[in-house]
């Protein structure tokens, strides 16, 4: 079973930049993982920021920005908002075994 | 599109685990969709546990650590899909979600979300 991996917490100050990263065991996270990026927060019903790596929903804010970067999926917030403070989840799919799988999730505390 | 859960929010231990989720402003017989289910519980995050869809036949996935005890079935003339997870223990106390993941040429993406079903495994 594939393992996926993100940053357990990270702190950014209001205003600022933060990357959250994405690996797995493979070591290469590519277009084919179809990477998502997901907003959770508590009581509510998750959101998909990113799809697909780079995609983005028009209810994500343009702030947010995903990429591939040295073999990981990456999420770019810049100008970090209070509203930002989340957990965000990574979802890659694995073509070979047909199934979706979830990284441990980033808390991301904005402080 | 709107997906919403519905089932009992309590299941004994060993006992099966029985939801649905009702769609609404899409089909379950989508030829460019895939109906999912996911949970989260109180110690873990987000997990993803299986699919089902429709092209020209029906597909499932499931994830391996759940095959064995998990079921996802489609009612086309309700137009929802279901999940049964047997053999319940305290582990599988969850929010359970459904999500609809629309594939594209290039892309996939887990576009609308349920608003998720508590279920707690307690005797």
């Amino acid at each position: 079973q594939t393992v996926v991996t993100q940053e357990p917490s990270l702190t950014v100050s209001p205003g600022g930049t933060v990357t959250l990263t994405c690996s797995d065991t493979t070591g290469e996270v590519t277009e084919g993982n179809y990477a998502h990026w997901i907003q959770h927060k508590p009581g509510q019903a998750p959101r998909t920021l990113i799809f697909s790596a780079s995609n983005k929903h028009s209810w994500a804010p343009a702030r947010f920005s995903g990429s591939l970067l040295g073999g990981k999926a990456a999420l770019t917030v810049s100008r970090v908002q209070p509203e930002d403070e989340a957990d965000y989840y990574c979802l890659l799919f694995y073509s070979a075994t047909q199934v979706w799988v979830f990284g441990g999730g980033t808390k991301l505390t904005v402080l | 599109v709107q997906l919403q859960q519905s089932g009992p929010g309590l299941v004994k231990p060993s006992q099966t685990l029985s939801l649905t989720c009702v769609i609404s402003g899409d089909s379950v017989s989508s030829h460019t969709a895939a109906w999912n289910w996911i949970r989260q519980s109180p110690s873990r995050g987000l997990e993803w546990l299986g699919r089902i869809y429709y092209r020209s036949k029906w597909y499932h996935d499931y994830a391996v650590s759940l095959k064995t005890r998990m079921t996802i079935n489609p009612d086309t003339s309700k137009n929802h899909f279901s999940l049964q997870l047997s053999f319940v223990t305290p582990e599988d106390t969850a929010v359970y979600y459904c999500a609809r993941e629309t594939i594209g040429l290039t892309t996939k993406d887990f576009d609308y979300w349920g608003q998720g079903a508590l279920v707690s495994v307690s005797s």
